[in-house]
């Protein structure tokens, strides 16, 4: 079955570009969740949308960070003027019903490396 | 000092040994507690949830000890497919996320 895709699956910016990354979550899905995952870490989150409205930004590390969901589907995560720091795994993660206790599936990232 | 603290490891272990992971959460507003499994360069699963009572799934236990903020996971009968890195995350009674450990890399060798 269809489960969480993301696109592309790896992008190299150069230092000052901007970026977008696609997350397509399981079709019905109430709740989308995106993660930021450097080298030997856990993922950490980054924001939080019920349907189209972001509930949680709190974790966006800088106002070069903007997500969007308008039609309660799709996603898209953009990065302005890209850093070497925000080089990372982007995870994309949807889940069924509101909130955070359901169990998240997550899509295979987006590799970002910013030279 | 981060919310979920884990063991890094490696942890090497032939196969069908018994491997125990421990993992401490700091927020005592925590709630929720999940066991995820992250297969290199592949996305985090679900591996189970954790409950106080604790619970099993096969060779897998959870084990939860609210009063001293740990969560642990033991495996039994070691297998090579059990390689992986296994991530501690908890849930807050209001957060709309989930807080991730680092992991801890397990490599079972036959």
């Amino acid at each position: 079955g269809a489960g969480v895709s993301q696109s592309p699956r790896y992008k190299v910016a150069k230092r000052g570009q901007d970026v977008a990354l696609r997350c397509d979550p399981i079709s019905g899905h109430v709740s989308l969740f995106w993660y930021q995952q450097a080298l030997g870490q856990g993922p950490e989150f980054l924001t939080y949308f019920q349907n189209e409205a972001q509930l949680d930004k709190s974790g966006l590390p800088s106002d070069r960070f903007f997500a969007e969901r308008p039609e309660g589907s799709v996603s898209t995560l953009k990065i302005q003027r890209t850093q070497q720091e925000d080089s990372a795994v982007y995870l994309c993660a949807s889940s069924q019903r509101a909130g955070a206790y359901n169990e998240q599936f997550f899509g295979p990232g987006t590799r970002l490396t910013v030279l | 000092r981060k919310e979920v603290e884990q063991d890094p490891g490696p942890f090497n272990v032939p196969e069908g040994a018994t491997v125990a992971f421990n993992c401490t959460y700091s927020n005592s507003a925590s709630q929720s507690f999940f066991w995820y499994r992250q297969d290199c360069r592949k996305e985090p699963k679900l591996l189970m949830s954790v409950y106080s009572s604790g619970n099993e799934d096969g060779r897998f236990t959870a084990q939860l000890n609210r009063a001293s903020q740990y969560i642990s996971l033991l495996i039994r009968d070691s297998k090579l497919s059990d390689s992986a890195t296994y991530l501690c995350v908890v849930i807050t009674w209001y957060g709309n996320k989930l807080v991730f450990g680092a992991g801890t890399i397990l490599r079972v060798k036959s």
